[in-house]
């Protein structure tokens, strides 16, 4: 599985769009970018995943580079109930889905 | 629906003593995966299984086995607890992919806290 990089922490103002980018650059053709979320003292969320087009959903929008190298999750209106640690994974297309967690971004919504 | 139940939530062994952690989901997964989280790291996977009666190593399957006996089911087992074992425990389960059904997401449990003292 290809190996992200994300950075380690992030603010953002409530109420604002929260803008999440992950590096990707050796992700093969045929896997997918999740992204989870995990709040504290809580299991991973799923989030949204996509292969080479955005995708929205009603938690978030993922935009995937033409290259498929990076990406960047949006939560559009951030609340304070975001504030999670946010993973992004590539993982193959098809088998047994052994996610990948790297560290993660903490991102902090302040009021 | 009670989507991944696990219990127990907390549990304190002493070094040697042995406990089994129950997952169980109820939207008829095939996939099944047990988790353990660190402070500071993140999810590493212990084992998993792609159907019932099966079952596989993950990336950290040592010092655990594992059975699933039936399909809503998978349990996660500790012979002899060690002081390195003190985590928490994630189990998640998922669809098996197929071709007009690829990349089911995994929903996972909320946890089972355990210390090894």
């Amino acid at each position: 599985d290809a190996k992200t990089t994300q950075p380690p922490s992030m603010d953002c103002a409530e109420g604002r769009a929260a803008n999440l980018p992950c590096n990707h650059s050796t992700i093969s053709g045929n896997e997918y970018v999740y992204w989870y979320r995990q709040i504290h003292s809580q299991g991973p969320q799923y989030i949204i995943h996509g292969l080479k087009n955005n995708e929205t959903n009603e938690m978030a929008s993922l935009i995937i580079t033409e290259d498929r190298k990076s990406s960047t999750l949006i939560l559009p209106h951030a609340t304070l109930r975001d504030t999670a640690v946010y993973y992004c994974i590539a993982r193959p297309i098809q088998g047994a889905q052994k996610l990948v967690f790297g560290q993660g971004t903490r991102l902090t919504i302040n009021p | 629906n009670a989507g991944v139940t696990q219990t127990p939530k907390f549990r304190v062994l002493k070094t040697g003593q042995s406990m089994t952690l129950l997952c169980a989901q109820d939207m008829n997964h095939e996939y099944m995966y047990w988790y353990r989280q660190d402070p500071g790291m993140g999810l590493r996977l212990i084992h998993y299984s792609v159907g019932e009666g099966t079952t596989a190593k993950g990336e950290v399957p040592d010092g655990y086995n594992v059975s699933r006996l039936k399909k809503q089911n998978f349990l996660l087992g500790l012979e002899s607890a060690a002081p390195s074992q003190t985590s928490v425990y994630f189990c998640a389960s998922s669809y098996r992919s197929t071709e007009s059904s690829y990349n089911s997401p995994l929903h996972f449990g909320n946890g089972t806290r355990l210390t090894v003292t």
